[in-house]
């Protein structure tokens, strides 16, 4: 995952949102994900955009693209302490056959 | 319905010594591939296969290999281990084409002593 990086770390109290950020570098991805890792679990599918998009709203979740500069983000608005999890930017290469994930983002939300 | 099966979940090697993770899918996904994840590092791609009898290299694939006799099966072999081989390694599978729906099995925790 050196391609696509993230911040290692945040912190943030229940109720306020939270922004993952996330940089890639490879202009032709197609797809990019989001994906929640709980502790001790394999990674679960949170949500996606196309890259012709530069929004896309999913209940709690919001994903803004900058194709531009190369950033994704995702905004988690009320976080609550369930979302405490790793969080995985990734994005599609080779024609979907390679998934090349970030670094991972631990969130911790506090009460 | 089972979905992503990894076997061992735990595993302790000693330098040197080979073993195989066990992967298993029943939803006849023509696309599997093994991930090791590190801290700081997320998850990496080792190997992947995209049918019965094709496998192809990953970012980091020295030190293991696979093979793909049928469409259900992908193992992934540690041939000598080695301490940096120390990783938390997941199989995933999805049907070709289908980049959204990739599914994920539970993990395999293997330490190199």
């Amino acid at each position: 995952g050196e391609d696509v990086e993230q911040s290692l770390f945040l912190s943030v109290r229940e109720g306020d949102s939270s922004v993952i950020n996330c940089t890639y570098t490879d202009s032709s991805s197609t797809y990019l994900y989001w994906y929640k890792q709980e502790p001790g679990a394999g990674l679960q599918l949170l949500t996606y955009i196309f890259s012709n998009m530069d929004m896309k709203q999913d209940q709690r979740l919001t994903v803004l693209l900058n194709k531009k500069d190369k950033h994704l983000s995702l905004r988690i608005a009320d976080t609550q302490t369930g979302d405490s999890a790793i969080y995985f930017c990734a994005e599609t290469r080779t024609g979907f056959q390679k998934l090349v994930f970030g670094t991972g983002t631990r969130l911790l939300v506090s009460p | 319905n089972a979905g992503v099966t990894q076997t061992p979940k735990f595993q302790v090697l000693k330098t040197g010594q080979s073993m195989t993770l066990q992967c298993a899918q029943d939803m006849n996904h023509e696309y599997m591939s093994w991930y090791r994840q590190d801290p700081g590092m997320g998850l990496r791609l080792i190997h992947y296969s995209v049918g019965a009898g094709i496998t192809d290299q990953g970012e980091v694939p020295n030190g293991y290999n696979v093979s793909r006799s049928t469409t259900e099966d992908f193992p992934l072999r540690l041939l000598s281990a080695a301490p940096s081989q120390t990783s938390v390694y997941f199989c995933a599978s999805r049907p070709t084409g289908a980049a959204l729906t990739i599914y994920f099995g539970e993990g395999s925790w293997l330490t190199v002593v």
